[in-house]
């Protein structure tokens, strides 16, 4: 079964850093993009950050540029979100998602793991 | 900053057909955006309905259809079923690869 199983959320005080996860199975992660999405309590999706298949490439949303690195381990089949200098505004659900190959959309989405930022 | 515009909410009644749209704040939508369509409901991640402007993702019932309707990126639903309220994301790619979600669109059925 493909399946993308996110981990490491909590709670986290203002300018903390935490570490996101996200275990692919299932399909040949090395050979896809993948991407960090999340959702504030009730608001809307947003786009975080992606990466290419090699992990030689990568892109960030404004809001969280020069903050948060999107890594990949191809070895382990797995996605991170290094997050640093968080604020209370990066409170919400994170969800990885895998980008469907030549269509630059999403095909498989995880469950997602929250993450709050409070003091 | 580009902004993709969808409308905030929408409602359709048991069997009718609604269509919501994905714009842009500034220009048109082409196929050059692969707009992409997604539903959520309330606790769950998103699934995924459209991709590539009209391309139903596997398991999607054919009720579903995307396109572009003038200058903008369309989400057709015929005949519409209740456990189709939810929550309608579209997302344009915006090149290198980045993306953009829209604001959603909040589809009650009643």
């Amino acid at each position: 079964e493909v399946q993308l199983v996110e981990s490491g959320g909590g709670l986290v005080q203002p300018g903390g850093s935490l570490r996101l996860s996200c275990a692919a199975s299932g399909f040949t992660f090395s050979s896809y993009w993948m991407h960090w999405v999340r959702q504030a309590p009730g608001k809307g999706l947003v786009w975080v950050s992606r990466i290419n298949s090699d992990g030689s490439s990568t892109s960030y949303a404004d809001s969280v540029k020069g903050r948060f690195t999107i890594s990949r381990d191809n070895a382990k089949n797995t996605l991170y979100l290094q997050m640093n200098s968080l604020r209370a505004e990066d409170t919400a659900v994170y969800y990885c998602a895998r980008e469907k190959r030549l269509h630059r959309a999403f095909d498989i989405w995880g469950q997602g793991t929250m993450v709050t930022v409070s003091s | 900053q580009t902004v993709v515009t969808q409308e905030p909410s929408f409602s359709v009644s048991p069997g009718g057909t609604v269509t919501l749209t994905c714009g842009l704040s500034s220009g048109s939508v082409s196929t050059s955006y692969y707009p992409s369509w997604y539903q959520q409901t309330p606790g769950q991640a998103p699934r995924t309905l459209i991709y590539s402007t009209n391309t139903r993702s596997s398991g999607v019932p054919d009720r579903f259809s995307g396109s572009i309707l003038g200058n903008k990126a369309a989400l057709t639903i015929t005949g519409a079923q209740a456990d189709d309220e939810s929550d309608y994301y579209c997302v344009l790619y915006m090149g290198s690869g980045s993306v953009v979600f829209g604001g959603g669109t909040k589809l009650t059925v009643l």
